[in-house]
């Protein structure tokens, strides 16, 4: 079955410093998503990736889907404390088909 | 307002009880799912529903229970043939097609 993985699992960060996530499905997906989880919280949507390169950028964060639509990335610019928490992208093999999460990345930012 | 809920955000079960999570939803959404999250960890698929009165298992189905007899609702049975239940249990729903995941807050559940 389909399968998503995520690296890395862990990450600690001096604030100011970049951060990185990367997402890797098994097979070709029809649309990828990422999702921050505050500690304690539970998952809140960011953004969704549909085309093959596409890039989107929401202020300090960069969102990418790689050309054959099977990788995806992560990027925050200048981390702050707000940034800290578990970050998880997830995917379609078609739409509307299940949707599968990646096991995530925590993030720590030390001020 | 428009959301997801689940209830009860804390529960206490005995080893051996049967225990059924609630989750309902108002957003008019086709498909809903639940997953299981322990600490540390991602999120695993135990069930999903993509339509009223039909449900697939996901990764991790074994113990657990489920029915969707309405649009708007999810509930989850956590039966005493699930060897390890204590975990965080979210429940999702969402349109159908491409579109995001709505989350409700969690339900905790420790056997006690």
């Amino acid at each position: 079955g389909q399968q998503v993985m995520q690296i890395p699992q862990y990450q600690h960060v001096q604030e100011g410093e970049d951060f990185t996530t990367y997402c890797n499905s098994s097979t070709t997906l029809s649309n990828i998503q990422w999702y921050k989880q505050r500690p304690g919280g539970h998952p809140v949507f960011l953004i969704q990736l549909v085309k093959s390169g596409e890039v989107k950028k929401q202020k300090r964060l960069t969102f990418q889907f790689g050309e054959a639509k099977k990788n995806s990335s992560l990027h925050i610019t200048a981390t702050q404390t707000t940034d800290v928490g578990t970050y998880f992208c997830a995917g379609e093999e078609t739409s509307g088909s299940r949707l599968t999460f990646g096991e995530g990345t925590q993030l720590t930012v030390n001020p | 307002d428009g959301g997801i809920t689940q209830s009860p955000k804390y529960l206490f079960r005995k080893e051996g009880q049967n225990v059924t999570l609630s989750c309902e939803q108002n957003l008019n959404h086709d498909a809903m799912y639940w997953y299981r999250q322990d600490p540390g960890q991602g999120l695993r698929l135990i069930y999903y529903s993509q339509i009223v009165n039909d449900f697939q298992k996901g990764d991790i189905a074994e113990g657990y229970s489920v029915s969707r007899e309405k649009k708007e609702s999810f509930p989850l049975t956590v039966t005493s043939a699930q060897k390890n239940p204590t975990a965080f249990y979210l429940c999702a729903s969402l349109m159908g097609g491409i579109s995001e995941a709505f989350f409700g807050q969690g339900t905790r559940l420790t056997v006690v």
